[in-house]
């Protein structure tokens, strides 16, 4: 079945960096795009940016431009967000989450997440 | 504060109906992007309730239905269940700042 597998959680300093992996299966990784969102302790859902996975094309908000880098291995089936320069606000649960892109040229028809991985807790903290 | 807006909080009764409405501008809903909303129960990953507006994916029950006209949203939940009593969130895309993805604050519903 269609699953999503995060890493485990992370404590980090702050001024450190983290990188999350979120391994797919059960579906056709290269026609598929992958988002990453997070939720603060207490509040709702943000998104973060995303990945078309055959392509490598990304985007990514402008909160976390220059800061954040997602990348695909898709010989692992696997994507990964990268945070740097982290602060106690960035500590969240960091969710991967998926759809696979049958029609390319509409793209943005895509830009939902079908299939959530369970998250990733980072705990940014002195 | 959040690019769509939800209201934060709505309650119902067993059996009875309640709207999640989800507004927002001519950047995202209001450009002809599809709303999409989301379920979450406490500590656990939110998941798709209704894609591209309306549509359900296999397994979501049809008592949840999505509608969209102009830059505003909606969801209901029809014959309300204890089950029911999650946060709901709306998303869309907005093609403002290079472009990026969008959440409403979501909504806590209640079944009293």
């Amino acid at each position: 079945q269609v699953q999503l597998v995060q890493s485990g959680a992370e404590v980090k300093k702050p001024g450190a960096s983290v990188k999350v992996s979120c391994k797919a299966s059960g579906y056709s990784f290269t026609s598929s795009a992958m988002h990453w969102v997070r939720q603060a302790p207490g509040q709702g859902l943000e998104w973060m940016g995303w990945i078309t996975a055959g392509s490598g094309d990304t985007k990514y908000s402008q909160r976390f431009q220059g800061r954040v880098t997602i990348s695909a291995d898709t010989s692992a089936n696997t994507v990964y967000m990268e945070m740097s320069s982290l602060k106690s606000a960035d500590t969240a649960v960091y969710y991967c989450a998926a759809v696979v892109v049958t029609d390319p040229s509409l793209i943005y028809d895509y830009f939902y997440m079908d299939v959530w991985g369970k998250g990733t807790t980072v705990i940014v903290s002195s | 504060q959040s690019v769509l807006t939800q209201p934060p909080s709505v309650s119902g009764a067993p059996g009875q109906t309640v709207t999640i409405s989800c507004s927002g501008n001519s950047s995202n809903t209001g450009a002809g992007y599809y709303v999409n909303w989301y379920q979450q129960f406490p500590g656990t990953a939110p998941k798709v309730l209704i894609y591209r507006n309306h549509n359900r994916p296999s397994g979501v029950p049809d008592r949840f239905s999505g509608s969209k006209s102009g830059t505003s949203a909606s969801l209901a939940i029809t014959g309300l269940q204890t089950d029911d009593e999650a946060d709901y969130y709306c998303q869309s895309y907005d093609n403002s700042l290079g472009g990026s993805g969008v959440f409403g604050g979501g909504t806590k519903v209640s079944v009293l």
